[in-house]
């Protein structure tokens, strides 16, 4: 199975800061990388796929780059509705493993 | 619009089997597939399989191989997730959610809680 380690584990963070939560993947995926946000309580919600497309109705201040086995997401200017987990996902070939999570929190 | 809409919270002993269902609507229910995700208490994300809604095909994550069954049934648009010989660590939310090929798992069900207590 592939393996997806995010980093960094918990991020604390101010509004307006610019975050970045990077994502590796144990092999080549591509660019079959997802961005998911996560609130306490409730289902994730799908951020970016395919590395750095952005899905309809999130926010212009997401957005996702990389390729291969690197990934990054990153928030341009923090938000109070950002305070969330993040998770990436590999889906490739009929799987989909997840990172462990990335928490940002007020500083 | 799409819905994914699960059945309710269950509690099972240890030892015994836990049948969730997902019923889609909103869309053509065998043009995607649809995988099935967990969430222990305080715990991050853990992908289980997918299943194909039109052949009925499946892939399964290496940890639940031997455990976990995943079944459809077209005519009531809705998929199944049976995991058997349940274990205290199989306590967990259980999500199904629908794979948008290209663009990821797009809609997500609400959730079942499955507890495991004896």
């Amino acid at each position: 199975d592939i393996q997806m380690t995010q980093s960094p584990s918990t991020l604390s963070a101010s509004v307006g800061d610019r975050v970045t939560i990077t994502c590796r993947a144990s092999q080549s995926i591509s660019s079959w990388l997802a961005w998911y946000q996560q609130k306490p309580g409730k289902a994730p919600n799908l951020l970016i796929y395919k590395a750095s497309s952005l899905e309809s109705g999130v926010p212009s201040r997401f957005s996702g780059s990389g390729s291969g086995t690197e990934f990054t997401l990153t928030i341009s200017s923090l938000q109070p509705d950002d305070f969330a987990t993040y998770y990436c996902q590999q889906y490739n070939s009929y799987s989909g493993t997840f990172g462990q999570g990335t928490k940002v929190e007020i500083k | 619009q799409v819905q994914l809409v699960q059945s309710g919270a269950e509690v099972k002993k240890p030892g015994a089997s836990v049948k969730v269902s997902c019923k889609a609507s909103g869309y053509s229910f065998t043009s995607y597939y649809m995988h099935w995700v967990r969430q222990a208490p305080g715990q991050g994300l853990e992908w289980m399989g997918i299943i194909n809604p039109s052949g009925g095909s499946t892939s399964y994550a290496q940890k639940f191989q031997g455990r976990v069954t995943m079944t459809r049934d077209t005519s009531t648009s809705t998929v199944y997730m049976e995991l058997s010989r349940l274990r205290f660590e199989d306590t967990a939310v259980y999500y199904c959610a629908r794979d948008a090929e290209e663009a990821a798992l797009d809609y997500w069900g609400q959730g079942t809680l499955v507890t495991v207590s004896s």
